[in-house]
Order: C-alpha cells, then structure tokens, then sequence
C-alpha cells in the first residue's frame, strides 16, 4: 500500500514569490495535516484538513493556506515568502473526523528554500 | 494547551545496550501520546500510540514506552540497541476531538559501535 507522497521533493524560491506544495494521502485517509519543521523552531503544526474543509490552524500568518480536493489530496500555499519560511513541510494523513483512530502517517517532506 | 519536554537533546548508547529516550507531557485533558523516529532526510516514522487502553505500549522496532500518569510521562525504551537505531526520534501530544500534534524537541540517538 503507498504512502504520504509529496511533490515537490525541493523547492527554491525567492523572496515574495509563492509556493505551492502538494500532498497525497494513504488510500481511506480523509484527514491530512501539513507541519513545518525549520531549524531551530522544531516541528510545529500548521493545518489540518477534513473531508474539504479546514479543520483547525496553527499559529501562523495568514498567507499560509491550503485546500484540499474531493480526491483528498491537499495543497498548501505560502505567499509573500519569507526568508524564515525555509524548512521541511511535512504532510500526514489519517482516518477521519469520526474514527478513534488517530493516528497520523507522515510523507518524505518537501524541503523549500527561499533565497 | 499541551507541551510536550524530551530530556536530553543527544543521548549516546553503545550497541546491545538499554535505549531510554525521555518524555513528559503536560495536558488538561488526557492525552494521546506519540513516539516518532526521523531518520536523515526522511519524514516522520510512527513508532507507538498510546491513546488511553494499555499503559504499556509496544512498537515497531522492539520499541516500547509506559505512560505514567502521576509522573505526566511516556518515556521510550529498547533493551537493546542497534546501529540502525541511530537517528532523531520526537514525542508527540494531541487530546481527543484536536488532532494537532504538539511535538518535543527531539532526541538524537547515537549508537556507538
């Protein structure tokens, strides 16, 4: 069975350009979660997506988004970038809203760099 | 809100030897607790869970941890270290009905040969 995948594997950017990160969930998995985990902040916790909707959102500006599409897979999008905003992004998913079961399964990360 | 404190940023172990990673965890509510490894430019593996059955959780990897509610911890032990369990494991927090993750700060695991 295939896990988490994200694209792209690395990222570079400048300064006030947008990126656009992608994320494919297990197959079953109705939830996904995006966490940024840069350098000497750890791994914190961005958003959280449930059957299309925005579940809950972590302390950070409001040109971090995302969405996510009927098939489950999501997106997230930083505007305005910022040198501060390089690190890994780490999606996960998990069962949804309504299961006990809450584990969550993390992808390989997309590593984004803002130069 | 939750907070999750790992002892130890690095901890170094000699192969065959007992791997005791620390976790405490502070939270209102009962917690679900977490233990993850990252192994270099890698994501984020799930080792354990423990989400309110068994206080003695076993893992993946003959990883296992206790949670001790009156010490507020979940400490992650092996009887016997591997080389191959070198890398940065993470202690996690969520509470039921928030499935955010709050993550410790990590513990290197070096394994000395």
């Amino acid at each position: 069975e295939a896990g988490v995948t994200q694209s792209p594997t690395h990222l570079i950017k400048t300064r006030g350009q947008q990126a656009t990160l992608r994320c494919s969930p297990i197959s079953g998995h109705t939830s996904v979660y995006w966490y940024q985990q840069a350098l000497g902040l750890g791994l914190q916790f961005l958003l959280w997506y449930d059957e299309g909707e925005e579940r809950n959102r972590g302390n950070f500006p409001p040109r971090f988004s995302g969405r996510q599409f009927p098939n489950y897979s999501s997106e997230l999008n930083v505007n305005a970038l910022e040198l501060e905003d390089s690190a890994l992004y780490l999606c996960a998913s998990s069962l949804g809203l309504a299961s006990p079961e809450v584990s969550q399964y993390f992808g390989p990360g997309t590593r984004l760099t803002v130069l | 809100a939750q907070s999750v404190t790992q002892l130890g940023s690095h901890v170094s172990v000699s192969e065959g030897a007992l791997v005791l990673l620390r976790c405490n965890y502070s939270s209102s509510v009962p917690p679900y607790l977490f233990w993850y490894v990252q192994y270099p430019n890698q994501g984020l593996q799930l080792l354990l869970k423990y989400t309110s059955a068994a206080t003695l959780v076993k893992g993946i990897n003959g990883f296992e941890a206790e949670f001790k509610k009156s010490e507020t911890s979940f400490h992650l032990t092996k009887p016997s270290a591997h080389m191959s369990d070198a890398a940065e494991y993470f202690c996690a927090v969520s509470v039921k009905g928030r499935r955010a993750l709050t993550f410790g700060s990590g513990t290197r695991l070096q394994v000395q040969p």
